[in-house]
């Protein structure tokens, strides 16, 4: 059990419709980062936040986007769904020091659009 | 643009061999590696990781070699056991004022063989 929590761990959905996935990080933890890991694909960075402010940003669509919470939660909304955005959604959490350390990850959420 | 490279996408071993996972990256101004191993249903898992002022870190069976010049690391699990067939990837960052998004290559399929 890495300590990251991810709900819901599966979700399908319709085209066009929106949805909030859930992280909450280690506890102590201040920086959270997304990941998408697609079919076949690596895990693609969408964007980090520190302490509740965005810090860094990847390859996060328009449609995309994601808050941290006072409480150090986060939530990333996708809106307007797509078929091709069906993917795993990773969680991960780090203090965030300036010193490099890894990352632990939640066991992810399952997207299926349909 | 794929600045961390795994370009085989499966290994197959057998129990108590030497296995040999690689990896390549393109940006100089990465300074710190990490693998992560995944099992199915399950999040990515930090395994071991190298700082670039070392060429050589070892942890147990898993031992990770740096070639900074040839911009190439891999990963050595000996003796391989059933136990490490997952999928591994190899994972880079740079320090950016404490953003610390970790860049993955696609991953690799490690099957150890009874």
């Amino acid at each position: 059990d890495s300590g990251v929590t991810q709900t819901p761990k599966h979700l399908i959905t319709a085209t066009g419709q929106r949805v909030t996935l859930r992280c909450s990080p280690r506890s102590g933890d201040l920086s959270v980062y997304w990941y998408q890991q697609s079919l076949d694909q690596g895990l693609q960075f969408l964007i980090q936040y520190y302490n509740g402010e965005e810090r860094a940003k990847g390859n996060i669509l328009e449609r995309f986007s994601a808050q941290q919470f006072p409480d150090l939660h986060s939530e990333l909304n996708l809106s307007s769904l797509e078929l091709g955005d069906s993917a795993l959604y990773f969680c991960a959490s780090n203090p965030g020091s300036l010193e490099n350390t890894e990352a632990f990850f939640g066991q992810g959420t399952r997207l299926t659009v349909v | 643009d794929q600045q961390v490279k795994q370009n085989s996408p499966s290994l197959s071993v057998q129990e108590g061999r030497i296995s040999i996972l690689n990896c390549d990256y393109t940006n100089s101004m990465f300074d710190y590696f990490l693998w992560y191993k995944k099992y199915p249903a399950e999040g990515p898992t930090f395994l071991i990781s190298i700082s670039s002022i070392k060429d050589k870190n070892e942890d147990g069976r898993f031992t990770v070699f740096l070639n900074k010049s040839a911009k190439h690391l891999s990963l050595h699990i000996v003796p391989s056991q059933p136990g490490d067939s997952a999928v591994y990837f190899c994972a880079a960052s740079t320090p950016q004022g404490g953003s610390e998004k970790l860049v993955f290559g696609k991953g690799m399929k490690l099957t150890v063989n009874p």
